[in-house]
């Protein structure tokens, strides 16, 4: 299976510009996507095909990478953006999931 | 407007069998591929599988022989059913649409308790 692995944690200030990183064992091209998920709820599409804006999300998020290299950039993030962050790729089967990068503004 | 919603049980006892609907609305199943994910407590997201808008099937090998999905697309419906089930089953399991590739509607939901 295809490991993605994310930093399980990071804390910025607001008005701060965050990367969160997620690395692949094996190629996905550029079938990665991203979510946000807060507690309790379910995830939400940020970026998918490792680049676009889904509708509705605001222009602080941005996707970038392929390959094995993918980063989701929040710039600036705002108090609003805590959460958990999941990557996900959809090149090989089985699709999986990183472990999420959970983000706390300090 | 797009939906999906669950529904389910609360308990499923140990070495039972679950049963979860997903019940879909603003779209036709035979246009979009639903899958279902899982969640545990506290931990992330696990990819279950996936009923293709064909009318196909795809299942992750880790839950081997014991996961079956189905649907109806009369009702709107997808099916998941998942035997022998252990207390490490006990997690949050959504449905979720794929939107050539990637999951652009969720579900809220359904949170699943294995007991002994």
């Amino acid at each position: 299976d295809t490991v993605l692995t994310q930093s399980p944690a990071l804390a910025v200030s607001p008005g701060e510009r965050v990367t969160i990183s997620c690395r692949a064992s094996e190629s996905v091209s550029t079938l990665m996507h991203w979510y946000q998920q807060k507690p309790g709820q379910q995830p939400t599409l940020l970026i998918y095909l490792a680049s676009n804006l889904e509708s509705g999300v605001p222009a602080r998020f941005s996707g970038s990478g392929s390959g094995t290299d993918f980063t989701l950039t929040i710039d600036p993030v705002e108090a609003d953006d805590t959460a958990t962050y999941y990557c996900q790729q959809s090149w090989n089967d089985p699709w999986t999931f990183g472990g999420g990068t959970k983000l706390e503004l300090k | 407007q797009v939906q999906l919603k669950e529904t389910g049980p609360d308990l499923v006892q140990l070495t039972q069998t679950l049963s979860i609907t997903c019940t879909v609305s603003g779209f036709s199943l035979t246009t979009y591929n639903v899958h279902w994910v899982r969640q545990p407590p506290g931990k992330g997201l696990e990819w279950m599988g996936a009923m293709w808008n064909g009318g196909g099937t795809d299942y992750n090998s880790a839950f081997k022989s014991r996961l079956s999905i189905s649907r109806d697309t009369s009702k709107s419906q997808v099916f998941l059913k998942m035997n022998s089930l252990q207390t490490d089953d006990t997690a949050k399991y959504f449905c979720a649409r794929d939107n050539n590739y990637y999951f652009d509607y969720w579900g809220q939901g359904v949170m699943v308790t294995v007991s002994s």
